[in-house]
């Protein structure tokens, strides 16, 4: 299983872009790089998934470079309730058994 | 995307007794279901991993004799904290993959507290 490394914690503003990085340097070829947040007392929520280059949705937008061994997640103009966890998963689609790192803990300020 | 539902939100019972928590993929077949722990201000511990029809496969320091996990239909695991304890307390959380679900991913349920008193 492919192991990630993510910043421990970061601060932004509100109206600022955030950009999360992700370190997975032993990623196999049939995992997939996927995105959650994380609310106090919630379940993580499905954010974003990649394979490879560039993936954008309606809240985020997911960079992979051409080896795989990290990605970064942009999310764009933060608000107050972006406050959360986020966790950079390695999903291998072999059995989707996967653990979970440490998350960054994103803190918006007014 | 997909949806994942976890019941009880929220349960308390008393030291000794025991507990079950459902975890149900509303929209599509649950071919693999994961359970986590997780403590506070701490990150998700992946407990087991349960396949539908056969026994579930514990994460090493997992007391499977504990913790019973069931999967018995594609939508449908159930975990049960069997002579609770107090140091059982924690929020407990479902994942799930399998077929229909759009995308290569797992997707969560909302979570359950547990508390033992």
């Amino acid at each position: 299983l492919a192991k990630t490394t993510q910043p421990i914690s970061m601060d932004s503003y509100e109206g600022q872009e955030v950009n999360i990085t992700c370190s997975h340097n032993n990623i196999a070829t049939n995992d997939y790089i996927t995105w959650y947040q994380q609310f106090p007392s919630q379940g993580p929520r499905f954010i974003i998934q990649g394979y490879k280059t560039k993936v954008t949705n309606e809240v985020a937008s997911l960079f992979i470079p051409a080896d795989r061994k990290s990605s970064t997640l942009s999310l764009p103009r933060v608000s107050l309730s972006d406050t959360a966890v986020y966790y950079c998963l390695v999903i291998n689609t072999g059995g989707f058994k996967t653990i979970f790192g440490a998350g960054t803990r994103l803190f918006v300020k007014a | 995307g997909a949806v994942v539902s976890q019941h009880p939100s929220r349960v308390i019972c008393k030291s000794g007794t025991s507990v079950k928590i459902e975890c149900r993929s509303l929209d599509f077949q649950a071919t693999t279901m994961f359970w986590y722990r997780q403590f506070p201000k701490q990150s998700l511990m992946l407990m087991a991993t349960s396949n539908e029809g056969s026994k579930a496969t514990y994460e090493q320091g997992v007391e499977k004799d504990k913790f019973l996990i069931n999967h018995a239909s594609l939508t449908l695991s159930t975990l049960t904290v069997t002579s609770a304890h107090p140091e059982d307390s924690s929020f407990y959380i479902c994942s799930a993959s399998g077929t229909g679900v759009s995308g290569n991913t797992i997707y969560f349920g909302e979570g359950s507290w547990l508390t033992v008193v």
